[in-house]
């Protein structure tokens, strides 16, 4: 089957200081699938933050980044200095495209960022 | 604008009670998804559809009907709500080559 795990349920970090959210995921429907990690806001839906659609590049945005490690199954996300706003759950998904088009999640970590 | 819609944007009823949640999406996608995010369990696929009555079933259907009326608009129908059905709902779209969706705003629906 397919899945992706988050070992964090909920990360605290000072601000300035850098972070890592892990990821990594399983899957036996496809050989290539997309990878994306998703961020909700308090109070606000879930909005795609970056995604990775070929192995081995990076993809970054908001000064996070992410890079799609096919060796390793990971897809990790990092920030060299986090700021009180990236407060926010943060879910790593992987995507199967096809015949059939999901989102597979995981359960999603938790940042918060103290002053 | 936003793209994907969803009302209401919170709903109480009562054990039993009937409830429709509805999403409608400008976006020109084929696909749309509905999911239910309860702490724990992150985002569940409940059901989707690749077009104007179309519907498959997902990974936590029980209690839930779906239906598809256009391309833009995707119900959701609990018949008989129950407590454990308590719970933020998300509606999303996805169109293009990768597997990218775009998501509403959520429902947060509470079952007395």
């Amino acid at each position: 089957g397919d899945s992706v795990t988050q070992t964090e349920g909920q990360v605290t970090v000072s601000e300035s200081k850098s972070l890592i959210i892990n990821c990594t995921y399983s899957t036996t429907s496809i050989a290539y699938p997309n990878l994306f990690w998703y961020v909700r806001y308090p109070g606000e839906g879930l909005q795609l933050l970056l995604k990775v659609i070929t192995a081995g590049q990076k993809g970054s945005s908001r000064g996070f980044e992410a890079t799609y490690n096919k060796e390793t199954t990971s897809f990790h996300l990092q920030k060299a200095s986090v700021q009180e706003s990236d407060s926010a759950v943060y879910y790593c998904a992987l995507g199967i495209t096809g015949n059939t088009r999901k989102l597979i999640f995981g359960l999603g970590t938790t940042l918060q960022v103290q002053p | 604008e936003a793209a994907v819609t969803q009302s209401p944007r919170n709903k109480v009823t009562v054990t039993g009670g009937n409830v429709t949640l509805s999403c409608r999406q400008t976006n020109s996608h084929n696909y749309m998804y509905w999911y239910r995010q309860d702490t724990g369990h992150g985002l569940r696929l409940i059901h989707y559809s690749y077009g104007a009555g179309n519907l498959q079933i997902g990974d936590v259907p029980d209690g839930y009907k779906a239906t598809r009326t256009t391309q833009e608009d995707f119900f959701l129908l609990l018949e008989l709500a129950s407590p454990s059905q308590t719970s933020l709902y998300f509606c999303a779209s996805s169109g293009g080559n990768y597997a990218e969706q775009f998501f509403g705003p959520g429902t947060r629906l509470t079952v007395l």
